[in-house]
């Protein structure tokens, strides 16, 4: 199965910093199935980007995906206060369909 | 707005089985552009996609749980269920339900809309 490893598990940064996010494939992610979604504790996950690098309907332009192959990233402009959860990536390309196990961003 | 609410059991004894309910509103799930999914997170583990249903009840699931899975819907109701049998303590977990949008070569693709999740615990 696809292994995807995130990092870091853990960035404290504040509001107004820039947020960037790293998941790694252990197999290439064909057609560049991998979306990100962000996790707020008691509530649902909510998909950010689909496709490396497509915003989800309704997504702030502060949230873009880029790469490829097996490097992955999830970059946040500008931080806003409600962006502060565990962003998860996740590879659809190859079954079993995978999770990294997040990395969870803090308030500094 | 398509939302997914999961219902069921919060606890279960070892060897039984743990079935949990999904129900689907604002939106019909007999639509053929999305499969109905399972996925689920252990205390303190990463998460684990289990399985899903498509409106015809075709099914597919994680192939080391198949043996002791089965998800069906009942699209009269707009829901959908999961049944795994013969649990145990590694099957706690918060249990998702999700809607992931169907692609052009009928493959999974990426999960649009999730629950907010059900911790079932698995303990006599």
């Amino acid at each position: 199965e696809v292994v995807l490893t995130q990092s870091p598990g853990t960035l404290s940064l504040s509001p107004g910093e820039r947020a960037t996010l790293s998941c790694r494939a252990s197999q290439s992610v064909s057609r560049t199935y991998l979306a990100w979604y962000q996790h707020k504790l008691g509530q649902a996950p909510r998909l950010l980007i689909h496709g490396a690098s497509s915003r989800a309907t309704g997504i702030p332009d502060r949230f873009s995906g880029s790469g490829s192959g097996t490097d992955f990233t999830l970059t946040i402009s500008r931080l806003e206060p409600e962006d502060f959860a565990v962003y998860y990536c996740q590879q659809y390309a190859t079954s079993p369909y995978t999770f990294g196990l997040g990395t969870k961003l803090e308030i500094k | 707005q398509v939302q997914l609410q999961e219902s069921g059991p919060g606890l279960v004894k070892p060897s039984e089985t743990l079935s949990l309910t999904c129900t689907v509103s604002g939106g019909t799930i007999l639509s053929g552009d999305y499969y109905w999914s399972w996925i689920r997170q252990p205390p303190g583990k990463g998460l684990e996609w289990i399985g899903y249903v498509y409106y015809t009840g075709n099914t597919y699931y994680k192939s080391s749980l198949k043996s002791r899975l089965t998800i069906s819907i009942t699209t009269s109701k707009n829901q959908f269920s999961l049944k795994l049998s013969s649990v145990t303590a590694a099957d706690t977990a918060v249990y998702f339900c999700a809607r992931a949008l169907m692609g052009g070569y009928g493959e999974m693709e990426h999960f649009q809309h999730w629950g907010q999740g059900t911790l079932v615990t698995v303990s006599s």
